[in-house]
């Protein structure tokens, strides 16, 4: 059972390149997120899905779309990087069955933008 | 003021001490509180949830609510070097659609 996975684990980018993050989940999740997470801002939620066909932005949405490709899919898109933008991005999926709330994360991409 | 804070420590114990970990959170209407683990450089995987004023106790593991001051807080028992980590705090208004709010997260370190 993979649970959440991420692509790619790492890259490296040149301000203004895009770049799109993929992730899915093979739990049967109606929910996904995107967080990104930086030195002693915690984890700061982008955009997230509720259910498919759902996308709603998040707390730091500015500079990325995302695309909830099907159930199992969801994917973040950088169309021109920033250095602002170099972080640890965590996909995550979430049942969201009465208020449970356990979000199961992926491993992580590192994404450093020069 | 931040929806959810916490002291980002670090937090240091001898290992088979107490540790108490605190948050506290600014919208009354939250209803979910969570408490996940991360290791440095892994992902957050949760180990405790708690929804009704009081203790909920899981192992060496208890978490503490308390809506009227708006605190939560996990205790770790016997705490061990393997315990060390950083522990978010994360709440969740009264919808389940509601986003889960983190915080910044205490990291401990146990000392053997």
């Amino acid at each position: 059972n993979a649970g959440v996975t991420q692509t790619p684990k790492f890259q490296v980018l040149k301000t203004g390149q895009s770049m799109t993050l993929q992730c899915a989940q093979d739990m049967n999740h109606n929910s996904m997120y995107w967080y990104r997470q930086d030195p002693g801002m915690g984890l700061r939620l982008i955009y997230y899905s509720a259910s498919e066909g759902t996308t709603d932005k998040g707390e730091v949405p500015n500079g990325y779309n995302v695309s909830r490709l099907n159930k199992r899919e969801f994917s973040l898109r950088l169309e021109s990087a920033a250095p602002s933008q170099t972080s640890v991005y965590f996909c995550a999926s979430s049942e969201n069955r009465g208020n449970t709330g356990e979000l199961f994360f992926g491993e992580g991409s590192r994404l450093t933008v020069l | 003021q931040k929806e959810v804070e916490q002291n980002s420590g670090p937090l240091s114990v001898p290992e088979g001490a107490i540790a108490s970990l605190n948050c506290t959170y600014s919208d009354r209407g939250s209803q979910s509180f969570f408490w996940y683990r991360q290791y440095s450089g892994k992902s957050p995987e949760l180990i405790m949830s708690i929804y009704s004023n009081g203790d909920k106790e899981d192992g060496r593991f208890t978490a503490q609510l308390n809506k009227a001051s708006q605190y939560v807080s996990l205790l770790i028992r016997d705490s061990q070097p393997s315990d060390s980590a950083t522990y978010l705090c994360a709440v969740r208004g009264w919808s389940a659609t509601n986003k889960l709010i983190f915080g910044t997260g205490t990291l401990l370190a146990v000392q053997p």
